[in-house]
């Protein structure tokens, strides 16, 4: 099984929808992150979190919002999708200070119309 | 405002040769830069690390350099294969927050 799951993998919705994308992990890591990617963009931060008490906004959070559910389950909301939401998702986690690695799950792809 | 930039034009070269991408960063003083290989739809993964007080970090047939001073650190692939035909990002962690930031990647493809 992989150490980060992201589900569902596809999806495909309309504007106005509210979309949750969720993000489980199994590397026991306190530290996880939700980033988006664009073409010709690298990675942006959207949310990060280094315990379930403690949420930050990324470079990117406005239209999203997340829940830190337990150490292991951190999910991302679109509220209201729009079309410019449309991206790849990818959540991550970290295993702590020190540069400690990030370990990514397989993403999401998400289509609005 | 801060930014990372890796080359956006692809990188073609011959299998055996070496690759050599550029992370150029402004504004920032990283405690880490990291490389990550990402191949099409799937997430990246992590290559190599390098600290602020570190200059050269080497892990079979790669190397990583970095200059704080230039702001720059080069990755290379030695005896290049068509396997290591990908994308590779590089990330920032500012003030060792584990907080990274990407560049937008280089894609490298090696030719038989």
């Amino acid at each position: 099984d992989a150490d980060v799951t992201q589900t569902p993998r596809n999806r495909i919705t309309k504007t106005g929808k509210r979309i949750m994308l969720e993000c489980s992990q199994t590397k026991g890591h306190d530290r996880m992150y939700w980033y988006r990617q664009d073409p010709g963009l690298g990675l942006q931060l959207i949310y990060y979190s280094f315990d379930v008490k403690d949420i930050n906004k990324g470079e990117i959070s406005d239209g999203y919002s997340v829940s830190r559910q337990a150490q292991a389950k951190f999910s991302l909301s679109l509220e209201s999708a729009i079309p410019n939401q449309t991206a790849l998702y990818f959540c991550a986690t970290s295993g702590g200070v020190g540069g400690g690695e990030l370990f990514f799950g397989e993403g999401s792809r998400l289509t609005v119309l | 405002s801060q930014k990372i930039e890796q080359n956006s034009e692809a990188l073609n070269i011959q299998e055996g040769k070496t690759a050599t991408l550029t992370c150029n960063y402004t504004n920032y003083s990283p405690a880490y830069l990291q490389w990550y290989r990402q191949d099409p739809g799937r997430g990246p993964v992590f290559l190599l690390l390098i600290r602020e007080n570190e200059k050269e970090k080497r892990k079979e047939r790669l190397k990583v350099t970095f200059d704080t001073t230039l702001k720059q650190s080069l990755f290379h692939i030695t005896a290049s294969q068509p396997a290591d035909s990908a994308t590779y990002l590089c990330a920032l962690d500012i003030g060792n927050f584990n907080k990274f930031y990407f560049g937008s990647g280089t894609k490298l493809n090696v030719k038989p």
